[in-house]
């Protein structure tokens, strides 16, 4: 079975620029994670989504991101504009609805650059 | 809110030698544990998770964690660890109720030596 997938897998890209990070879940799964992963501040969970709808969007750092899940197979997270400090690795997951127990699937990252 | 400390960022062992990756957390309300492995250039993968019954909790890859609710704690522990060990281990931790949000620790970093 395919596992979690995002693309692309490396991005470089000039600081001003619009960026957008794309993830698809594991099909039959309910909910999907956005995390970013960087030296200083470890993981962080930005946002999460149930049955597409964002439940909890506290952990987005600023107006220039946003997420969107528009079917049960497809996110985005989306930086404009984007800034050298939001160079990091962002993982998408997902897991079955149900509740804080369920096993989280991590994809294998988007490594962003912004210069 | 819950948060979770990694006690040692770093931790170099010699091949089949036994190991152990301390994580304690801290919380106001039952939590569910989990440890995740990270393989350079990879995603997380689940190690094991705590969610209830025994405190003895057994994982992939012949790794174990017991859980101590008094100590509010959740070592990895392996007897005899190889080469392929090597890797980032992250502890986490959700509360047992509410959002379904993994906090994780700071990560440790194992590294395997012949």
């Amino acid at each position: 079975d395919a596992g979690v997938i995002q693309s692309p897998r490396h991005e470089v890209t000039e600081m001003g620029q619009e960026v957008t990070l794309r993830c698809k879940p594991i099909s039959g799964h309910n909910s999907l994670f956005w995390y970013r992963q960087t030296m200083m501040r470890g993981l962080e969970l930005l946002i999460y989504f149930n049955n597409n709808v964002p439940i909890d969007d506290s952990g987005m750092p600023e107006d220039r991101f946003s997420a969107k899940m528009p079917n049960a197979s497809f996110s985005t997270l989306k930086i404009q504009p984007s800034e050298p400090r939001d160079s990091a690795v962002y993982f998408c997951a997902s897991s079955r609805a149900g509740g804080p127990e369920e096993t989280q699937y991590f994809g294998p990252g988007t490594r962003l650059l912004v210069l | 809110a819950q948060s979770v400390t990694q006690l040692d960022s770093q931790v170099p062992v010699f091949e089949e030698a036994p190991v152990e990756l301390r994580c304690n957390y801290s919380s106001s309300v039952s939590v569910y544990l989990f440890w995740y492995v990270q393989y350079p250039n990879q995603g997380l993968q689940l190690l094991l998770k705590y969610l209830s019954g025994s405190t003895l909790v057994k994982g992939i890859n012949g790794f174990e964690a017991e859980f101590n609710k008094s100590q509010t704690s959740f070592h990895l522990r392996k007897p005899s660890v190889h080469i392929s060990d090597t890797a980032e281990y992250f502890c986490a931790v959700s509360a047992d109720q509410g959002a379904q949000k993994l906090v994780f620790g700071q990560g440790t970093r194992l590294t395997i030596n012949p």
